[in-house]
């Protein structure tokens, strides 16, 4: 049972243009979301991250955005550069209480490569 | 980058025996977690830690236990390693259980 799910393995776009990556999610317990890069042979580093009390994050380059009526979450990427070719994750979180830890569960990962 | 170490890098190891991988952390962080990432798979949770002597099971926990004696060290033990196990392991720590970091992962092949 795949709570979180990258449907798209792959995405080629050319440097300077946008990159959309999309996310998807089942449970409707999950109120923070995540997206990760990874370079081949390194762990994955922190990216952006959005509550679930909104709709859009951005930080440079990159913005999130959230449509919880969707399960839906995306990660906008403009303008693509070459380093930005990395894997992508998201991930989502269930949140926090005294008894629980809100466990962190990624997708499969979407490949992204900006041409120059 | 966020204090994690991940021992050893590399193991190569037979089908049947056990083996332990350690993650140590020098950030005091609350929260520790064992993935693994395989080709389709993304990263799925093993195990997690909440504090010491606390942990519970992620989405594939079965042949994999866990131990957390101090804050800093969370190790993961393949009790009798099987083919299925070869795989990237990756461990990380967060503070409030939000943005994880990520060690540089153990590469485990069982022959």
């Amino acid at each position: 049972d795949q709570q979180v799910k990258q449907n798209s393995p792959s995405l080629s776009v050319q440097e300077g243009r946008i990159s959309i990556l999309n996310c998807d999610y089942t449970n409707s317990m999950f109120d923070y979301f995540l997206w990760y890069k990874k370079y081949p042979a390194e762990g994955p580093t922190f990216l952006i991250s959005i509550s679930s009390i909104k709709d859009k994050n951005e930080d440079g380059r990159f913005t999130v955005f959230l449509n919880k009526s969707a399960k839906h979450l995306s990660l906008h990427i403009v303008p693509s550069q070459p380093g930005d070719s990395a894997v992508y994750f998201c991930a989502a979180s269930a949140g926090s209480s005294s008894s629980n830890t809100g466990k962190l569960i990624f997708g499969q990962g979407t490949t992204l490569q900006v041409k120059p | 980058d966020a204090g994690i170490t991940q021992s050893p890098r590399h193991k190569v190891t037979e089908t049947g025996t056990p083996v332990t991988l350690r993650c140590h952390q020098t950030e005091n962080h609350r929260y520790m977690y064992w993935y693994r990432q395989d080709p389709g798979h993304g990263l799925r949770l093993i195990h997690y830690s909440y504090g010491v002597k606390d942990t519970d099971k992620g989405e594939v926990s079965d042949g994999y236990s866990v131990s957390r004696s101090k804050t800093e060290d969370f190790l993961l033990t393949l009790e009798s390693a099987t083919s299925s196990q070869t795989s990237v392991y990756f461990c990380a720590i967060s503070e409030w259980d939000r943005e994880a970091f990520f060690g540089q992962g153990t590469r485990l092949t069982v022959v």
